[in-house]
């Protein structure tokens, strides 16, 4: 089983500041990594596909990069409504396997 | 538009069994697999499996073996996910959610909680 482990846990950010969370998989993923927003009590969103290709729809604020085993997932210009949970998500090998979160927190 | 609707909640005592339903629309059901997804409170998202709504092959992960069965009705467009011997650590919110094989999940289930007391 893949493990993924996400850093910072927990983030505490003011608005307009830049927001960077890593994803680091215990193998090479290749570029199989996605990234989810979950906001409490909502379902997850995606938000970035195949590592760095932006989902329809999301902000253009919101970007990620990596290969292999280290990913990071980037949020420019932090907004209040982007206070959530982040989880980045595997699909390179069953069973498919999540991070395990890092919170974001609006100062 | 694309979408899953599932189930209402439910409340379920130790050993018992609950079976959650997901209906998809505004695409092909068939085109799709559908993965499963549950949050206990206060954690993180773990993947329970996978199902193939196009030839029903499924896959699931390994510490829910035997307890879990995933199935689809395509004449409703309904994948259906069935959780038996249920204790106290099973209290989770259930979600389905499209996949297609090795790729991502891009629409989901407002999810299900299941209650797990006696």
């Amino acid at each position: 089983e893949i493990v993924l482990t996400q850093s910072p846990d927990f983030q505490s950010v003011t608005p307009k500041e830049k927001v960077t969370i890593t994803c680091r998989a215990s193998q090479s993923i290749g570029s199989s990594l996605h990234w989810y927003q979950q906001k409490p009590d909502q379902s997850p969103k995606l938000l970035i596909k195949y590592a760095s290709q932006s989902f329809s729809g999301v902000p253009s604020r919101f970007s990620g990069s990596g290969s292999g085993t280290d990913f990071t997932l980037t949020i420019n210009s932090l907004e209040a409504e982007d206070a959530a949970t982040y989880y980045c998500h595997q699909s390179s090998s069953l069973p498919q396997t999540f991070g395990q979160g890092t919170k974001v927190e609006i100062k | 538009q694309v979408q899953l609707v599932q189930s209402g909640a439910e409340v379920k005592k130790p050993g018992a069994s609950v079976k959650v339903s997901c209906k998809a629309s505004g695409y092909t059901f068939t085109s799709y697999g559908i993965s499963w997804v549950r949050q206990a409170p206060g954690q993180g998202l773990e993947w329970m499996g996978w199902i193939s709504a196009y030839n029903g092959n499924t896959n699931y992960a390994q510490k829910l073996q035997g307890r879990v069965t995933m199935t689809t009705d395509t004449s409703t467009s309904t994948a259906y996910m069935e959780l038996r011997s249920l204790r106290s650590d099973d209290t989770a919110v259930y979600y389905c959610a499209r996949w297609t094989i090795f790729s991502y999940m891009d629409v989901w289930g407002k999810g299900t909680t299941v209650t797990v007391s006696s």
